[in-house]
């Protein structure tokens, strides 16, 4: 089955600075690859997401960028402020064509802190 | 538009007990998914709905929890006997057909079993 990792599993950066995080991924025919947040005590939430037709996505200070020859996608945080920090979830479908409705399998979290 | 919503917000309940969690997706959406994360690891999959019917229940641990979506609005998921290792945050998502992919998540369930 799919098998999704993210690295590193913690990562503590200076506000201000830029946070990369690290998500690789198993199943080649994955074509959807989302990121979700998660502050504490919160409902995770979808904050950027990215298809396998493009190699990278912006929005503001995010952005992910995708080389699905090495299976694996990163999140890039710029400007790093005190709220993002949270649990960052990366997923990937299980299998689907448009990834629409198929179950995620997500990687493990990272916890993010951003120290002011 | 009201998002996903679950109840109860917490439970906890001695080990044999039963429980039962509620998820009301966002009106309109044919997919519905139930995932658990337990302490510290990562959000696994439960279960996914398309309208009443099961369409993958290749996630459910064992035959003590069991889903339900009758006339495909909400659903209800049941742990019967619960057990210690049940114990995490149970999440609601759901999603509509044919959209971009994006799955809306709940506020999720913390159970508790002691």
């Amino acid at each position: 089955g799919e098998n999704v990792e993210q690295h590193p599993s913690t990562l503590s950066v200076q506000e201000g600075d830029s946070a990369v995080i690290k998500c690789t991924y198993s199943d080649s025919a994955s074509n959807y690859f989302p990121w979700y947040k998660q502050e504490l005590g919160k409902r995770p939430q979808l904050i950027i997401d990215i298809r396998s037709n493009v190699g990278e996505k912006k929005d503001q200070r995010i952005a992910v960028t995708l080389n699905k020859t090495a299976k694996h996608f990163s999140l890039h945080i710029t400007e790093t402020q005190p709220e993002d920090s949270a649990v960052y979830f990366c997923a990937s479908p299980r299998y689907n064509y448009t990834g629409a409705n198929s179950k995620l399998t997500f990687g493990k979290g990272i916890t993010l802190s951003v120290r002011p | 538009e009201a998002g996903v919503t679950q109840f109860p917000s917490h439970s906890v309940i001695e080990k044999g007990q039963t429980v039962t969690l509620r998820c009301d997706p966002i009106s309109g959406h044919d997919n519905l998914y139930w995932y658990r994360r337990v302490m510290g690891k990562e959000i696994k999959f439960l279960l996914h709905f398309v309208k009443e019917s099961k369409q993958d229940e290749s996630g459910m641990p064992n035959n003590r929890f069991l889903a339900e979506r009758t006339g495909g609005t909400y659903s209800t998921l049941k742990v019967q006997p619960a057990e210690l290792e049940d114990s995490g945050v149970y999440f609601c998502a759901s999603s509509p057909s044919g959209g971009t992919g994006e799955q809306y998540f709940g506020p999720g369930t913390r159970l508790t079993v002691t």
